[in-house]
């Protein structure tokens, strides 16, 4: 079992649309969580930091639930602009600022 | 503002060769790193460093060395290259500590490709 796996997609959707990307973690002593945005061929950026109570920044939510080690993002309305591959990022365990990728997911919005 | 700076930005190598990317950072970051990302896939983590001096191997360590002399540089060399690492390389860092958020900033990227 990969220890950061994320929905394969890719997701095409219609702009205006909802959509979520789902993230399950191996290792119950992760600590920090993280969404990170790369667009093509370019290097990934932080998007979100996730935190146990959730958080959101505009049009984004992210989610944490520990007990079932399981990340969540959603995207709402939305934008052409957010077409990319979203990479779910975990902490490994108590080794600090070791960080594991997941292979990320594409999402790609239409007109 | 430069942040993570690495280099080259492309390179074409010959099976057997060697050569160093080149990795420097100016946010006196303590944590530096190498990931590869090879087509459709993750980052894998290569090497990381928490602190000049101190280096550890990452998942996929095998055909590579670093160095970390000094806090701002992270350099990684690759010996007698193989078609198995062509593939994109990362250099990236982030300041690890009690109350940081562990944000892992990412230079450009290099694309290395092995004939």
């Amino acid at each position: 079992r990969k220890e950061v796996e994320q929905d394969p997609g890719p997701f095409n959707v219609p702009e205006g649309a909802t959509v979520a990307f789902n993230c399950t973690y191996s290792n119950s002593a992760s600590q920090s969580f993280f969404w990170y945005r790369q667009d093509c061929r370019k290097e990934p950026k932080l998007l979100m930091s996730v935190y146990s109570s959730g958080n959101e920044d505009g049009r984004f939510t992210a989610q944490l639930n520990r007990a079932s080690q399981y990340i969540s993002l959603l995207i709402r309305d939305s934008k052409l602009s957010d077409s990319a591959t979203y990479l779910c990022v975990v902490n490994r365990g108590n080794q600090g600022g070791k960080l594991i990728f997941g292979q990320g997911t594409e999402l790609s919005v239409k007109p | 503002n430069a942040g993570v700076t690495q280099t080259p930005k492309f390179r074409i190598l010959k099976i057997g060769q060697s050569m160093t990317l080149q990795c420097t950072q100016d946010m006196n970051h303590n944590y530096m790193y190498w990931y590869r990302q090879d087509p459709g896939m993750g980052l894998k983590l290569i090497y990381y460093s928490v602190g000049a001096g101190i280096t550890d191997k990452g998942e996929v360590p095998n055909g590579y060395n670093v160095s970390r002399s000094t806090t701002e540089d992270f350099p990684l060399r690759l010996e007698l290259a193989a078609p198995s690492q062509t593939s994109v390389y990362f250099c990236a860092s982030s300041y690890v500590g009690r109350s940081s958020g562990n944000t892992i900033y990412f230079g450009e990227g290099s694309w290395l490709t092995v004939v």
